[in-house]
């Protein structure tokens, strides 16, 4: 079975700064999909960033990248810039094949950015 | 993004009495739906999954006769709690897809806050 682990319950950087939340998974599909997600106080889900595996190249979304490290199942969020606006719950979450589609989440990483 | 719509997002109901969590998907067809559940603090555990027409695909642990979920169109499925006790206060999120077009991620309702009194 797929599990997820974020060993960084709660995370804190001042505004302006960069942060990185670690993920990591355990799998033995070759093939897979990652993603972050942010919960902000709404609690609605949103997708940060996207990353499949057979794909070496990190994926980036304007302020948002990953460093994917497919041997060491290691998927960490890069946030440069932080804004206020990034204070949320972050779930790492992985996807054994895009036909099936649910998502195993990890437990979360509590970010909050500070003015 | 697509927009899926989660109804009602909050409800407080009497401990013996069901409730009903509507999830509608508004500007794509939602060949797909998945319910989780998540507790406070807590991550999104998945309960089931549904493909429209066909019966609701229950995880490990997830008692399908209290958890009565129907996806009987591309665009609404609903989860039922039966016979709700306080154990079962929580919030509960659906996402859907559309399994038939390429590289499409699912999508998040706003979530539904059960309480049980």
């Amino acid at each position: 079975a797929q599990t997820v682990t974020q060993s960084q319950p709660e995370m804190s950087v001042q505004e302006a700064e960069t942060v990185t939340l670690s993920c990591t998974y355990d799998t033995s599909e070759s093939n897979y999909y990652l993603f972050w997600y942010k919960q902000p106080p709404s609690r609605q889900m949103i997708l940060v960033i996207r990353q499949e595996a057979y794909k070496q190249q990190n994926a980036t979304e304007n302020r948002f990248s990953v460093n994917f490290q497919k041997a060491a199942k290691s998927f960490s969020l890069k946030i440069s810039d932080s804004q206020l606006g990034d204070t949320a719950m972050y779930f790492c979450a992985f996807m054994k094949q895009w036909s099936q589609g649910n998502l195993i989440f990890g437990k979360g990483t509590k970010l909050s950015v500070k003015p | 993004g697509a927009v899926v719509s989660q109804h009602p997002s909050r409800v407080i109901c009497k401990s013996g009495t069901s409730v009903k969590i509507e999830c509608r998907s508004l500007d794509f067809q939602a060949t797909t739906m998945f319910w989780y559940r998540q507790f406070p603090k807590q991550s999104l555990m998945l309960m089931a999954t549904s493909n429209e027409g066909s019966k609701a695909t229950y995880e490990q642990g997830v008692e399908k006769d209290k958890f009565l979920i129907n996806h009987a169109s591309l665009t609404l499925s609903t989860l039922t709690v039966t016979s709700a006790h306080p154990e079962d206060s929580s919030f509960y999120i659906c996402s859907a897809r559309d399994l038939g077009a390429l590289n499409t991620e699912a999508f998040f309702g706003q979530g539904t806050r059960l309480t049980v009194v």
